[in-house]
């Protein structure tokens, strides 16, 4: 167990339909980051969040957006859904910011699972 | 760009038969390369952090090693339970001090039959 927790385990929806990814890091850990795993592509970044602000961006579309809330929390949410949007989306978290070492080491959730009918 | 290749894509080995996973990374400046196992439908599990060409480390049956082009998992007498996907990630230099976001390649399907 990593620590850091993700709900729901399984999401099924419609085209077109909005959902929210919910993600708790690891106590301690500040920094949040989204993955989203497809067959075809791999393990892609999303975005970072580290401690409230967003950090980077990586291969997010623009119907996808996330916040970190206070409590450190996070959300992904997608909207306008599309069937390529099917995929295993991961959250992991990691020390993050001033506290890191050289490297940051992230430890993953057990992920949701998004599937788009 | 960042990018990681790992070969081979898919590996079977018999109990006790030992072989190696490459990663071989191109990065602007290398924070940390780290190797991951990730089993059927579940979340990426940490293995290894490696950040320094010759730097070697060692869990149970694995052993990752790092050059400044590669990446080696070594697993000697694996056992069925070892059979899972095993991903390589690289953490790069980048600007903005607190971007560590990683860069995976596809991984390695590892196999291991009794």
């Amino acid at each position: 167990d990593s620590g850091v927790t993700q709900t729901p385990k399984h999401l099924i929806t419609a085209t077109g339909q909005r959902v929210t990814l919910r993600c708790s890091p690891r106590s301690g850990d500040l920094s949040v980051y989204w993955y989203q795993q497809s067959l075809d592509q791999g393990l892609q970044f999303l975005i970072q969040y580290y401690n409230g602000e967003e950090r980077a961006k990586g291969n997010i579309l623009e119907r996808f957006s996330a916040q970190q809330f206070p409590d450190l929390h996070s959300e992904l949410n997608l909207s306008s859904l599309e069937l390529g949007d099917s995929a295993l989306y991961f959250c992991a978290s990691s020390v993050g910011g001033l506290a890191a070492l050289w490297w940051d080491t992230q430890y993953f959730g057990p992920g949701t699972r998004l599937t788009v009918l | 760009e960042d990018q990681v290749t790992q070969s081979p894509e898919a590996l079977r080995l018999q109990e006790g038969e030992s072989s190696s996973l490459n990663c071989s990374y191109t990065v602007s400046g290398l924070r940390g390369l780290f190797w991951y196992r990730q089993d059927p439908g579940k979340g990426p599990e940490f293995l290894f952090t490696l950040y320094s060409a010759g730097e070697e480390k060692e869990k149970e049956r694995l052993k990752a090693t790092l050059t400044k082009k590669e990446s080696f998992l070594h697993i000697t007498a694996p056992k069925p339970e070892d059979s899972a996907t095993y991903l390589c990630a690289v953490q790069a230099v980048n600007s903005g001090g607190s971007n560590y976001k990683l860069t995976f390649g596809k991984g390695t399907l590892l196999t291991v039959n009794p």
